[in-house]
């Protein structure tokens, strides 16, 4: 049974830092790219960064360009974002999603993160 | 940020048949890429329902198909049911610089 079980989530002060993660059962990371896909309270879906299945490329979201960092880990068959200089405006639950040609099949639970003071 | 428009809200009754459009640009459904939809409940993870324009996803029932014409793309609902309300989403490759994927605005389906 394929799962991605997140973790990472929870309460950060404006200007912080944290890492979210996303661990893999089932399909291997290293064989497939991956998204992460928020959504913040009250609003749509909106893709935020992905890796290739190779690990060689990835992609962000204007966003949050430039202060965050996608990765994945082939020994923990995981995958992580980090985030920095957060803001209120990336309060939101994040998804970790499986890309298997343009769009994603197996999704993980999703974490909430909230950027508050 | 590129997206894809649709419309905030589609109702029907249980029985009926409902559409909802999604409508891009020139650098996601007006250059080809494929659309692809996904419905999503409150607290839960989104789910894929049609990949590559009008492909089922694996166990989704044949009450939903989608279309899809140059720029714009159509999900449809037919003989809807009461636990068919929730957000639809469609969502596509885009080929501009700030973008990688895009989703549409959402679309409440009401029963």
């Amino acid at each position: 049974e394929v799962q991605l079980v997140q973790s990472g989530g929870g309460l950060v002060r404006p200007g912080g830092s944290l890492t979210l993660s996303c661990a893999a059962s089932g399909i291997s990371v290293s064989d497939d790219g991956f998204v992460w896909v928020r959504q913040a309270p009250g609003k749509g879906l909106e893709w935020v960064a992905a890796i290739t299945s190779s690990g060689r490329y990835t992609y962000y979201a204007i966003s949050i360009k430039g202060r965050s960092t996608v990765s994945r880990d082939i020994a923990k068959n995981s995958l992580s974002l980090r985030l920095s200089s957060l803001r209120a405006e990336d309060t939101a639950v994040y998804f970790c999603a499986r890309d298997v040609g343009n769009y994603f099949d197996f999704w993980g639970q999703g974490t909430l993160l909230t950027v508050s003071s | 940020q590129s997206v894809l428009t649709q419309p905030p809200s589609v109702s029907g009754a249980p029985g009926q048949r409902v559409t909802i459009s999604c409508t891009g640009t020139r650098s996601n459904l007006g250059e080809g890429y494929d659309v692809h939809w996904y419905r999503k409940f409150p607290g839960t993870a989104p789910k894929v329902l049609i990949f590559g324009n009008n492909n089922r996803h694996s166990g989704v029932p044949d009450r939903f198909s989608g279309s899809r014409s140059g720029s714009s793309a159509s999900l449809a609902i037919t003989g809807l049911q009461a636990e068919d309300e929730g957000e639809y989403y469609c969502q596509s490759y885009d080929s501009s610089l700030n973008a990688h994927y895009v989703f549409g605005t959402g679309t409440k389906v009401i029963v």
